[in-house]
């Protein structure tokens, strides 16, 4: 099983249309979590921190299920700008605050 | 927000040439940057984690005498690929971590080995 799992890919939806990202992890003791997204041959630029308690940041909301060990991202009116690779990223401290990226789940927002 | 330059952007080498790859923080002092490799289509997957003044944690399946890298500084960390492959083409990027934890990357080098 592979230490941080994400939906598979890709994600055609409408402009304005409301689409949901999950991922989720295998090791418990994963303390820190983040959503970043990745354009087309470029580097992975930070969308978001994950909180427990949740986060909202404009139209984007992470959350958070440690009991589930659970990790989700709601993208709301979508627009053509969000078309992008998406991922999700855990810190593992307990080896030396090693990340663990997800395999990516591809967005595209169609007119 | 803080910045993490890489230099060279894009590289061609012949195969068995040496190619280095320089990763700076600008901003900020970062005591650990991470390496990273990405094929195409493919995530990122974590080599080594390269810490100021100490020798480069190595992940499994990374060969350390390959992939050599140094943190000399607290702003710059090097990895060199040496007698680089065909098959060491990939896209490299480092990362820095910032005051909350988050990863700050760079913006890459794409290796080309002919």
């Amino acid at each position: 099983r592979k230490e941080v799992e994400q939906d598979p890919g890709p994600f055609n939806v409408p402009e304005g249309a409301t689409v949901a990202f999950n991922c989720t992890y295998s090791n418990s003791a994963s303390q820190s979590f983040f959503w970043y997204r990745q354009d087309c041959r470029k580097e992975p630029k930070l969308l978001m921190s994950v909180y427990s308690s949740g986060n909202e940041d404009g139209r984007f909301t992470a959350q958070l299920n440690r009991a589930s060990q659970y990790i989700s991202l709601l993208i709301r009116d979508s627009k053509l700008s969000d078309s992008a690779t998406y991922l999700c990223v855990v810190i593992l401290y307990n080896q030396g605050g090693k990340l663990i990226f997800g395999q990516g789940t591809e967005l595209s927002v169609k007119p | 927000g803080a910045v993490v330059s890489q230099h060279p952007s894009r590289v061609i080498c012949k195969s068995g040439t040496s190619v280095k790859i320089e990763c700076r923080s600008l901003d900020f002092q970062a005591t650990t940057m991470f390496w990273y490799r990405q094929f195409p289509k493919q995530s990122l997957m974590l080599m080594a984690t390269s810490n100021e003044g100490s020798k480069a944690t190595y992940e499994q399946g990374v060969e350390k005498d390959k992939f050599l890298i140094n943190h000399a500084s607290l702003t710059l960390s090097t990895l060199t690929v040496t007698s680089a492959h065909p098959e060491d083409s990939s896209f490299y990027i480092c990362s820095a971590t910032g005051a909350y934890n988050e990863q700050f990357f760079g913006p890459g080098t794409r290796l080309t080995v002919l």
